[in-house]
């Protein structure tokens, strides 16, 4: 079975400084998606990046990036010039590629703070 | 087009008593996921459906818990003879075919008293 792992219950970061969150994954399956999630306090998720795991090329969403680690298993997750607003839940969540629809595994999360 | 509408956001029960949560997805969209979010913890799935068949129920409780995606009307997860374990935030998802997003719902908070 796959599983996610989030290793940092908590982070904080100053305003407008560079934050990483770490995720590690285990699967068996070579092709796969990855995926962060943003749930603020409002309890909406909200994508926020995903990479294929096929995909060589780090996905990059404005401020946002991965470093994808596919032998490690490794999908980090930069936040560039932190804002307020960013502060939140962030999930890391697996998908397998099955022709279709799949289920999400996702870790247990990163509580994110911004320090003004 | 408006975005997957879960209703009620909050829902109170008192045990022994039975909870319907409600999912309406995206227009277009013709599959249906329902996650479970404990306190302090990540989504965990529950079942997977679409019209009028359930795909994959691997993360459903074997007992009381129960869920369908009829030919009209939004999903329902239903949850009888709800325990005080049971309260929690229920998440639908949709996404239509062949696609790697799914869209989240606001879900559904439910507390057992």
């Amino acid at each position: 079975a796959q599983t996610v792992t989030q290793s940092q219950p908590e982070m904080s970061v100053q305003e407008a400084e560079t934050v990483t969150l770490s995720c590690t994954y285990d699967t068996s399956e070579s092709d796969y998606y990855l995926f962060w999630y943003k749930q603020p306090p409002s309890r909406q998720m909200i994508l926020v990046i995903r990479q294929e795991a096929y995909k060589q090329q780090n996905a990059t969403e404005n401020r946002f990036s991965v470093n994808f680690q596919k032998a490690a298993k490794s999908f980090s997750l930069k936040i560039s010039d932190s804002q307020l607003g960013d502060a939140a839940m962030y999930f890391c969540a697996y998908r397998r590629e099955n022709f279709g629809n799949e289920k999400l595994t996702f870790g247990t999360g990163t509580r994110l703070t911004i320090i003004p | 087009n408006a975005g997957v509408m879960q209703n009620p956001r909050h829902l109170v029960r008192r045990r022994g008593q039975e909870a319907r949560l409600r999912c309406s997805p995206m227009k277009g969209h013709s599959h249906v996921y329902w996650y479970r979010q404990l306190p302090e913890e990540g989504l965990k799935f529950m079942v997977y459906l679409q019209k009028e068949n359930i795909i994959d129920e691997s993360g459903m409780p074997k007992e009381r818990f129960s869920a369908e995606f009829p030919k009209e009307g939004p999903s329902i997860l239903r949850i009888q003879q709800v325990v005080r374990g049971d309260s929690a935030a229920y998440f639908c998802a949709s996404s239509p075919v062949q696609e790697t997003e799914a869209f989240f719902g606001q879900g559904t908070r439910l507390t057992v008293v």
